[in-house]
């Protein structure tokens, strides 16, 4: 079972950030949350993770409310090169070895 | 950032044949890495777990048979799929954990392989 719940799909004009949330009600305290994107036909591709703070790295920035139950992700500026699948995924500590990909958000981004 | 490589990137094949999809971890020594499928509009699946030296766990419903996976180095890992069949045709990736532990663990994907099985 998906632990965590994204919109089907978003869109945002280019050049404006782009704002995707993820409901994650039922995290437990050492599970981290980590954001990848797909790409049509690759593999996919990190792009930040945290456990309760928010972070911030050269792609994007990573909101987790106090109660750690949901979290948005944030693409400052986005570009036409930003369409893609994003997944929002929960996971353990490192004796728990799952990455389970839910439905993800299908982020677009027009002109 | 760690760089995990697949070959071959797209085979087609024959029903019946058997193909070997390969997964490196290029500058990093992996312990575990994961096989995964994902079927057209939908999302990845988690197929099986393997660690260096050690059987493959198969997810629920996947059967070990068909799916050989070898994990016979820190660095390589390797998927059959035995007697291909249309229904396999599908995108396979991997991923791999960087060795070391600690309290994160982070995952590298492959950029996948597309078989079409005819």
């Amino acid at each position: 079972d998906a632990k965590t719940t994204q919109p089907p799909s978003m869109d945002c004009a280019e050049g404006r950030a782009a704002n995707l949330p993820c409901n994650h009600s039922t995290i437990s305290g050492n599970e981290y949350v980590y954001w990848y994107r797909q790409i049509h036909s690759q593999g996919p591709q990190y792009i930040i993770h945290g456990l309760k703070n928010n972070e911030t790295n050269e792609m994007a920035s990573l909101i987790i409310t106090e109660d750690r139950k949901s979290s948005t992700l944030i693409l400052p500026h986005a570009t036409l090169r930003d369409t893609a699948v994003y997944y929002c995924i929960v996971r353990g500590d490192y004796n728990n070895n799952d990455m389970r990909f839910g439905a993800g958000t299908r982020l677009t981004v027009k002109p | 950032g760690a760089v995990v490589s697949q070959h071959p990137s797209r085979v087609i094949c024959k029903s019946g044949t058997s193909v070997k999809i390969e997964c490196r971890s290029l500058d990093f020594q992996a312990t575990t890495m994961f096989w995964y499928r994902q079927f057209p509009k939908q999302s990845l699946m988690l197929m099986a777990t393997s660690n260096e030296g050690s059987k493959a766990t198969y997810e629920q419903g996947v059967e070990k048979d068909k799916f050989l996976i070898n994990h016979a180095s820190l660095t390589l890992s390797t998927l059959t799929v035995t007697s291909a069949h249309p229904e396999d045709s599908s995108f396979y990736i991997c991923s791999a954990r960087v060795a070391g532990g600690g309290s994160y663990n982070e995952q590298f994907f492959g950029p996948g392989t597309r078989l079409t099985v005819l």
